[in-house]
């Protein structure tokens, strides 16, 4: 079965860190891109930050730029999401999401994982 | 960035009648490669989001066809032919011709 599956959420005071990770299964991980998407509580959803099957190339959306680092380990099957300088509008479900290049859309999500940046 | 904006906010439907959600882009969405990438998601309650539709108009393997997308440009529309309970959720437009990508706000379908 095709599934990824998030972990290392938590509590986290402002300006903490953080690091998730997704592991995936069913496919061949190092050939696709892969994403991060997060959603505040009762919010929209927003993306966050992507990766090429790779690893070479990387994107960040403006709100977590030099804050948080994607990066993949292809021989583990696994993405990784290093949050750091958290804050509070940083709290939200954190998604992991893979992205067909011939789709260039999210055709796989997690569950998610959530993080919540409070005192 | 690109800007999506969705309407209806909500949209109240009574079973088995039809349902329409619009999207729009503050610009083109046709890729230098000639491809517009939009896409379609479902997201029911308590669930994370499920790809319904992508490239305007190419419904994933596994969706009920009384789901259709249509469009072109900067207007883009998703169709329940006939809404069905488990229809019920929130639904959004995504761009990924340019980075960042971005998403549309919601539409929230809820049944009369």
């Amino acid at each position: 079965e095709v599934q990824v599956l998030e972990s290392g959420g938590g509590l986290v005071q402002p300006g903490g860190s953080l690091r998730l990770s997704c592991s995936a299964s069913g496919f061949s991980f190092r050939s696709y891109a892969m994403s991060w998407v997060r959603q505040a509580p009762g919010k929209g959803l927003e993306w966050v930050s992507a990766i090429s099957g790779s690893g070479v190339s990387t994107y960040y959306a403006d709100s977590v730029k030099g804050r948080f680092t994607i990066s993949r380990d292809n021989s583990k099957n696994t993405l990784y999401l290093q949050m750091t300088s958290l804050r509070a509008e940083d709290t939200a479900l954190y998604y992991c999401a893979r992205a067909p290049a011939a789709m260039q859309a999210f055709d796989i999500w997690g569950q998610g994982t959530m993080v919540t940046v409070s005192s | 960035d690109i800007v999506m904006t969705q309407t209806p906010l909500s949209s109240p439907v009574t079973l088995g009648q039809p349902a329409s959600i619009s999207c729009r882009s503050s610009q083109s969405l046709v890729h230098s490669d000639g491809n517009t990438y939009l896409s379609w998601l479902q997201q029911r309650p308590g669930q994370p989001p499920r790809l319904l539709i992508y490239k305007i108009s190419n419904r994933v393997s596994g969706v009920p066809d009384r789901f259709s997308g249509t469009g072109a440009g900067t207007d883009f529309t998703l169709k329940i032919s006939r809404v069905e309970a488990e229809d019920v959720g929130v639904y959004y437009c995504m761009q990924a011709t340019q980075s960042p990508l971005t998403f549309g706000g919601g539409t929230k379908v809820e049944i009369k």
